[in-house]
């Protein structure tokens, strides 16, 4: 699976919108882009996944660059909830590639 | 719907000592993975079933580590002879798709 970089953290206010990025230059035609979270002592939590159009849910919104070698993952009014570590997270899962393999992610922090 | 459930929550073993963490994933998820967590970092995958077998387990770090899912349900991860550096959160996740997986809340083992 190919690498991706984002920020170590990020903090923002609360219903403020956050705009949480991740570089991925070598990104292939059929990696998806995938986005989770963890929330303090949880497991990861699916928020969005897309491969080459931006893509809305109910958690946030995910924009895609043009050439694919970044994205930006949005939510449009952080709540306090919202504070989470963030990984962006690339998959072929046309290989059949089902195993997930994070990096570090961003850690955001919202204050009240 | 009942979640990815994991037991027990908390596991405190001495160093040489066998254990086995259990994992009861969503009903009808025919995917199953374990990953496991150490402090400050992301998730690492272990071991991936499709089913009652075992798919990818390219992520096991010896052959301390073992895992089943005899029935194509429950999966147990078995660990002989631990030592203090197999210390950290096992996570399970299952999916029915390759996009989502539904993580459980984790196990936390120490190795004293």
């Amino acid at each position: 699976d190919a690498k991706t970089t984002q920020p170590n953290s990020m903090e923002s206010n609360e219903e403020e919108p956050v705009h949480l990025p991740c570089n991925h230059s070598t990104i292939s035609g059929t990696d998806y882009i995938h986005w989770y979270r963890q929330l303090p002592s949880q497991g990861p939590e699916y928020v969005i996944h897309g491969l080459t159009s931006n893509v809305n849910n109910r958690m946030a919104s995910l924009a895609i660059a043009e050439d694919r070698k970044s994205s930006t993952l949005i939510l449009h009014r952080a709540t306090l909830r919202d504070a989470a570590v963030y990984y962006c997270i690339l998959r072929d899962v046309g290989q059949g590639a089902q195993k997930l393999v994070f990096g570090q992610g961003t850690r955001l922090t919202i204050n009240p | 719907g009942a979640g990815v459930s994991q037991t027990p929550s908390n596991k405190v073993t001495e160093k040489g000592k066998y254990v086995e963490l259990r994992c009861d994933p969503i009903s009808g998820h025919t995917a199953l993975y374990w990953y496991r967590q150490s402090l400050g970092q992301g998730p690492e995958f272990l071991i991936y079933f499709q089913g009652t077998g075992a798919a990818d387990d390219s992520g096991l770090p010896n052959d301390r580590f073992f895992a089943v899912r005899p029935e194509g349900s429950v999966s147990t991860l078995k660990i002989q002879r631990t030592e203090r550096g197999d210390s950290a959160v096992y996570l399970c996740a299952s999916s029915f798709s390759a996009y989502e997986q539904y993580f459980g809340p984790g196990t936390r083992l120490t190795v004293t």
